[in-house]
Parts: structure tokens; C-alpha cells; sequence
């Protein structure tokens, strides 16, 4: 069964203190690994997709990595405006088969102190 | 162009009673996927749709939840009999079609079961 554990469960920060949030999971086989980030009451909002081990993706002070067991989502010089919680989600692809349904973990609630 | 809608917003009904919750996808994608969402957990996977059938309803508690999608386009995700445990939100999330697209989620529905 697919797996996906993030950690910590929160972070505070203050502004302009940079930190990593970590994302390990177990697949059969990873079809991809997706970051969203979500406010409260909304629904999650895309912001990176990753396919396979060293690849890397960046977007304005988040920069997302992926090896063969874990994803990070690096935050350099963090913002009041990123707060959110940030949510890491696994699709599978196994035996000639591709899965549709992503897996998520529980996410990672990011509070950033001005 | 408009994002996934869904209506309601926010549905409030009584333990036992039947509840329909809808789905407008963005306009031309052909895959349409259901999550839950209780407090402080990440969405967990319920039903995706390729077009009108259901391509895997592995996800689906039991057989009180029922999803369609007829014309391929709005879906609908049914609730009979519901329970306190229902409780949560419901997010819809569309992609073009290819299973490793990318999903984008609505607002959800939050719904209490009294």
C-alpha cells in the first residue's frame, strides 16, 4: 500500500528564516510526486509536479527536490504570505498500470511571524 | 478560464438523510476525481471518473456513497443514509485526461452530519 508520511507536522518561522519541509514515501512504483499548499477553507493549489530522483523545480522562494525515498520543499527567505499548509501526494504507477488517484500525507502546517 | 466549482459550499443535514454534493469541472477536462478531507489530515482518494465511467472506485467507503458523471462533464457524488462519520470536506479535483496530468482542486463542500 502506498505510504506518504510528511514532517514536522507544523513549522514556525520567523520572516527571512529559511527551513525544509520533508515528504518520505513508499510506492510501487512513482508515477509522479506533487506539492500543493492549501489555505484554510480552500481547496489545495497546485505547485510542483516531480518524476523522477534528482530532479528539481523552483518557484519564487520555494524550490522542490525529489530522491528515491523522500521529497523536500525547501523555503528560502520565508514571508508571512506563505503560511499555509503544505501537502506532498504520491500517484502510482505499477505493473504496466498507472493509477490516477494521488495519495497524500497529512501535510505540514507552515506559520511564517513577520 | 474558471476554476473546479462545486455547490454547495457548505451543507448541513441530519444523521440518516440523503445528500447530493456536484462537481463542475474546469471546461475540457475529461478526468474528474473525488477526495475527502477530514480535520488536519490530508484528502483521501474516493472515486475518478475518465470521461463517463468510473475508472476506480477503490476509494469508496462503502456502498452508501455513489458517484456519476453522465455526460462526462458535471459529476455528482451521492450520500445515502448518512452518518456523524460522514462529516468532513468533499473536494473535487479535474485533469485533461492523462493520468499524470495535473489535478486542480475546487473549494470542496463542507459537510456536517448532525
Amino acid at each position: 500500500e502506498d505510504q506518504v508520511t510528511q514532517s514536522p507536522e507544523a513549522l514556525r518561522l520567523q520572516e527571512g528564516e529559511s527551513s525544509s519541509l520533508n515528504c518520505s514515501y513508499t510506492v510501487s512504483g512513482l508515477r509522479g510526486l506533487f506539492w500543493y499548499r492549501q489555505d484554510p477553507g480552500k481547496g489545495p493549489e497546485f505547485l510542483f509536479t516531480l518524476y523522477s530522483a534528482g530532479e528539481e523545480k523552483e518557484k519564487e522562494r520555494l524550490k522542490a527536490t525529489l530522491t528515491k525515498k523522500e521529497s523536500f520543499l525547501h523555503i528560502t527567505a520565508p514571508k508571512p504570505e506563505d503560511s499555509a499548509t503544505y501537502l506532498c501526494a504520491v500517484q502510482a504507477y505499477a505493473g504496466g498500470t498507472s493509477y490516477g488517484k494521488l495519495t497524500f500525507g497529512q501535510g505540514t502546517i507552515l506559520t511564517v511571524h513577520p | 478560464g474558471a476554476g473546479v466549482s462545486q455547490t454547495p459550499s457548505n451543507k448541513v443535514t441530519e444523521k440518516g438523510k440523503y445528500v447530493e454534493l456536484r462537481c463542475d469541472p474546469i471546461s475540457g477536462h475529461t478526468a474528474l476525481y473525488w477526495y475527502r478531507q477530514s480535520l488536519g489530515q490530508g484528502p483521501e482518494f474516493l472515486i475518478y471518473f475518465q470521461g463517463t465511467g468510473a475508472a476506480d472506485d477503490s476509494g469508496l467507503p462503502n456502498d452508501r456513497f455513489f458517484a456519476v458523471r453522465p455526460e462526462g462533464s458535471v459529476s455528482t457524488l451521492k450520500i445515502q443514509r448518512t452518518e456523524r462519520g460522514d462529516s468532513a470536506v468533499y473536494l473535487c479535483a479535474s485533469s485533461r485526461g492523462g493520468i499524470s496530468e495535473t489535478q486542480y482542486f475546487g473549494p470542496g463542500t463542507r459537510l456536517l452530519v448532525l
